[in-house]
């Protein structure tokens, strides 16, 4: 079984440009969860979709976070403008159902600010 | 959610049983305990999870005490390759609304 693929895998860029991740879940897998993870912290959860539909973004920046899931297949997820803070690991993980256990994460997008 | 404490780092010596705890005292009774962990430079992996019977997989076991309020995840012959941080989670499981919060775990160090 293939796994959860993210790309780009690095990504450095200057304040206030913009920048994009994508994912591609496993086949089959309804639910798809953008994290942020922070050197030394666990991941936060931005963002959870149940196939194209937005379950929860209650911790998604909305001014400068955005992220779609058309066909329900894979995900996008964008930041503009790009602030310093937002340095950091972007994760993406599906699982079958809405279910706390099998979440497959990807190896993640590593954005650097500067 | 319940809360978890873990401590933040632990050792142990290659081949010995790593036993790593997690207290979570304000558990509730829907509420299961996941264990996740991450190697460097990886997405979290999902262990083992349970809500009140002790839980074993080809992995890890799970021992969750009588009255919840603590759980030991145990790695029998811990490797080199089982270093990593170690999420304990408490959450209810199932429907849209379920989704995994972690905190900043323990980090166990494998060493020679």
């Amino acid at each position: 079984e293939a796994g959860v693929a993210q790309s780009p895998r690095y990504k450095i860029i200057e304040k206030r440009q913009s920048v994009a991740f994508w994912c591609n879940p496993i086949s089959g897998h309804a639910t798809l969860y953008w994290y942020q993870q922070i050197l030394g912290q666990g991941p936060k959860l931005l963002i959870q979709f149940q196939n194209n539909g937005v379950v929860d973004d209650s911790q998604l920046p909305k001014d400068r976070f955005s992220a779609e899931r058309l066909k329900g297949v894979d995900s996008t997820l964008k930041i503009q403008p790009a602030k310093l803070e937002d340095s950091a690991v972007y994760l993406c993980a599906s699982s079958l159902r809405a279910a706390n256990y099998g979440y497959t994460f990807g190896s993640g997008t590593r954005l650097t600010v500067v | 959610d319940a809360k978890t404490t873990q401590p933040t780092s632990m050792d142990c010596a290659e081949g010995r049983a790593a036993n790593l705890p997690c207290n979570h005292s304000t558990i509730s009774g829907n509420e299961y305990v996941y264990w996740y962990r991450q190697i460097h430079s990886q997405g979290p992996q999902y262990i083992i999870h349970g809500l009140k019977n002790n839980e074993t997989n080809e992995m890890a076991s799970l021992i969750i005490t009588e009255d919840r309020k603590s759980s030991t995840l145990i790695l029998p012959h811990a490797t080199l390759r089982d270093t990593a941080v170690y999420y304990c989670i408490v959450r209810v499981d199932g429907g849209t609304a379920s989704k995994l919060t972690f905190g900043t775990g323990t980090r166990l160090q494998v060493t020679l």
